[in-house]
């Protein structure tokens, strides 16, 4: 069974440049998440989708940061313009469901590492 | 609102032996699951064991082992005959109830280092 997908692996911008992050979860599960960890922390959620749907997005600042997961398989998080503070892995995960009250499993991709200089 | 505390930054151990990885935690809810995570140099956060609250026995993986105790509200990892490929970043985490189904929140990790 393949794993979640995630692209690109690595990527360096300048402060106020766009950049835009790509995730496929595993085939058939209906929930995703974004996570940020900034270097020398434990990441944190930025935003949960069940299907497309948006079920916590509370931590995305949304002035800048953006996610859509249209039809409910892959899912795009937008920066839009970045700052240095932005530099950090943006980790993308997945779950079968999240309807259970004791969590599901979450299975994480590789991570993709931004530089904001 | 829900809180991992991992108070070892570093840990050393001899390959070979066994080595346990602290944990606590703190949340309001009655039903909630404890996830540990290995994260190698390489970035990638690996699944290595989960803990309901309501499960009676303590959850075993292979070589890890979860030491759960509510009332003390701890979930230490134990690894035991550890190996070098063992040495890596290892996060504790809490998953969240109510409307937040899923949601993890994570500790600061500790990172774990295997001497041959």
């Amino acid at each position: 069974e393949a794993g979640v997908a995630q692209s690109p692996r690595y990527k360096i911008i300048e402060k106020r440049q766009s950049v835009a992050f790509w995730c496929n979860p595993i085939s058939g599960h209906a929930t995703l998440y974004w996570y940020q960890q900034i270097l020398g922390q434990g990441p944190k959620l930025l935003i949960q989708f069940q299907n497309n749907g948006v079920v916590d997005d509370s931590q995305l600042p949304k002035d800048r940061f953006s996610a859509e997961r249209l039809k409910g398989v892959d899912s795009t998080l937008k920066i839009q313009p970045a700052k240095l503070e932005d530099s950090a892995v943006y980790l993308c995960a997945s779950s079968f469901w999240a309807g259970g009250p004791s969590g599901e499993t979450q299975y994480f991709g590789p991570g993709t590492r931004l530089l904001v200089l | 609102a829900q809180k991992i505390t991992q108070t070892q930054p570093g840990m050393f151990v001899q390959e070979k032996e066994a080595v346990t990885l602290d944990c606590t935690y703190d949340t309001s809810d009655q039903s909630y699951g404890l996830f540990w995570y290995k994260q190698p140099s390489s970035g990638e956060m690996i699944f290595l064991i989960y803990q309901g609250s309501y499960d009676e026995q303590n959850a075993t993986e292979g070589r890890y082992s979860l030491n759960f105790q509510k009332a003390r509200k701890s979930a230490n990892l134990v690894i035991s005959a550890s190996q070098l490929g063992d040495s890596a970043m290892y996060f504790c985490a809490i998953s969240a109830g109510g409307t937040s189904y899923g949601k993890l929140t994570f500790g600061q990790g500790t990172i774990l280092t295997v001497h041959p």
